[in-house]
């Protein structure tokens, strides 16, 4: 069955500092997307990046870079020199391409707490 | 382009009510997703479609229900209305192939409390 999982309920850097967000997934389907999402306090969900299953290298988005290590089956996002803005709560998601219907599902989250 | 538009932002129903949340979306995607969001937590699947005509359960169906008209629209329906539907209800859609632009868009969100 499709499962994402999230394990840090919350997590606090220091400005300027890198921080790694974890993200584990559970997954039959050969073919799938894993997907990062910020969500402040305005509520709106914004994208971050993606990784295709199939994908070689790890995705890369400005100061977001996501470390994709798929025989254990993580997906962490780390954020480099963090910013006050970062602070969020961070949603990785699932896509399955074939069997799993091309529904999407979501971890937890993990709010991020960036100090000055 | 609007994007994804929920509507309404807010309401407050009785406990037994029932409304209907309306999703539109202008990016001509084929598929499209219901979430809800509890205070402080993830987003769980309520439903999704992958066309017109075609829509499937996901995490936590019960007491929803949708259908799939046209592809821009997907209104989810609440029947009597309980508290433990008390949520954030996110429409979202995305295009079907897996790649780096195919993200989801989402809506603003609705917020409902049922008293």
């Amino acid at each position: 069955a499709q499962k994402i999982t999230q394990t840090q309920p919350g997590m606090f850097v220091q400005e300027k500092e890198a921080v790694t967000l974890d993200c584990t997934y559970d997954t039959s389907d050969p073919s799938y997307g894993l997907f990062w999402y910020k969500q402040p306090s305005s509520g709106e969900m914004i994208f971050l990046i993606y990784q295709g299953s199939y994908d070689q290298q790890n995705a890369t988005e400005g100061r977001y870079s996501l470390n994709f290590q798929k025989a254990r089956k993580s997906a962490n996002l780390v954020i480099s020199a963090s910013q006050l803005g970062d602070s969020a709560m961070y949603f990785c998601a699932m896509r399955e391409g074939t069997t799993g219907g091309f529904k999407t599902i979501f971890g937890a989250g993990t709010r991020l707490f960036v100090k000055a | 382009n609007a994007g994804v538009t929920q509507t309404p932002k807010f309401r407050i129903l009785k406990i037994g009510q029932s409304m209907t949340l309306q999703c539109t979306q202008d990016m001509n995607h084929n598929y499209m997703y219901w979430y809800r969001q509890d205070p402080g937590m993830g987003l769980k699947l309520i439903y999704y479609s992958v066309g017109a005509g075609i829509t499937d359960k996901g995490e936590v169906p019960n007491g929803y229900n949708v259908s799939r008209s046209t592809t821009e629209d997907f209104p989810l329906r609440l029947e009597l209305a309980a508290p433990s539907q008390t949520s954030v209800y996110f429409c979202a859609s995305s295009q079907r192939y897996l790649s780096s632009y195919n993200e989801q868009f989402f809506g603003p969100g609705t917020r409902l409390t049922v008293l």
